[in-house]
């Protein structure tokens, strides 16, 4: 089992629409960060989490750590918002803080 | 932009031979990451370098070695390589030596072929 999982793998929406990624991890973590990763490529860190909610327009973060559960919330989706968005966490425990440990991804895509 | 430069942005070569990719970190960020991203394998990190000193170490190959110079950019040497080696590798830097409660910014990444 993955330490960390994502869900859902892929998602298509419309424009519009308010859209939920959803991330678990299994570990001790210190923080959790949400990247968007366009299809050139490129990483794009969107959010770092240690504990409750970040808000940065139309794009909304939230952490619960006794749940060791995240969200990563959309809202009025747009086609510029297609994208590969990561869930990634740094472990809490000595030696490793470099180490970030990596879902798989969401791909969304959202049609006009 | 996220201020941190990688160079190339795509390379091809042979299996067997060696490769070098560089990275430059935004200004002012002492940490230096380098990940892997593969088809199969997803984002794996590779090793973190902080003001020219190895920090930590993840899943890096033995044929893969890294340094961090003094004026902070950072190498990734990739030896005798191999089909499987083919991956996209992102450099990443931040200010502190602690991911955690840092953000961390993201090269362009270097698209590796190995043929």
């Amino acid at each position: 089992k993955n330490e960390v999982e994502q869900s859902p793998q892929n998602l298509t929406a419309q424009e519009g629409e308010f859209i939920t990624i959803n991330c678990s991890y299994s570990v001790g973590i210190s923080a959790l960060h949400w990247l968007q990763q366009h299809p050139g490529g490129g990483i794009v860190s969107l959010f770092m989490l240690s504990s409750g909610k970040k808000k940065h327009g139309r794009l909304i973060a939230t952490i619960n750590i006794q749940e060791k559960h995240s969200s990563l919330h959309i809202t009025a989706s747009h086609p510029r918002d297609s994208a590969v968005y990561i869930c990634a966490v740094s472990l809490n425990y000595g030696g490793s803080q470099g180490n970030l440990i990596f879902g798989k991804g969401t791909k969304l895509s959202v049609k006009p | 932009d996220s201020g941190v430069t990688q160079t190339p942005k795509h390379l091809i070569t042979a299996t067997g031979q060696r490769v070098t990719l560089r990275c430059s970190p935004r200004s002012g960020d002492l940490s230096v990451y380098w990940y892997q991203q593969s088809l199969d394998q997803g984002l794996q990190f590779l090793i973190q370098y902080y003001n020219g000193e190895e920090r930590a170490k993840g899943n890096i190959l033995e044929r893969f070695s890294a340094q961090q110079f003094p004026d902070l950019h950072s190498e990734l040497n990739l030896s005798s390589l191999e089909l499987g080696d083919s991956a996209l590798y992102f450099c990443a830097s931040s200010v502190e030596r602690q991911i955690s409660g840092n953000t961390i910014y993201f090269g362009e990444g270097s698209w590796l072929t190995v043929v």
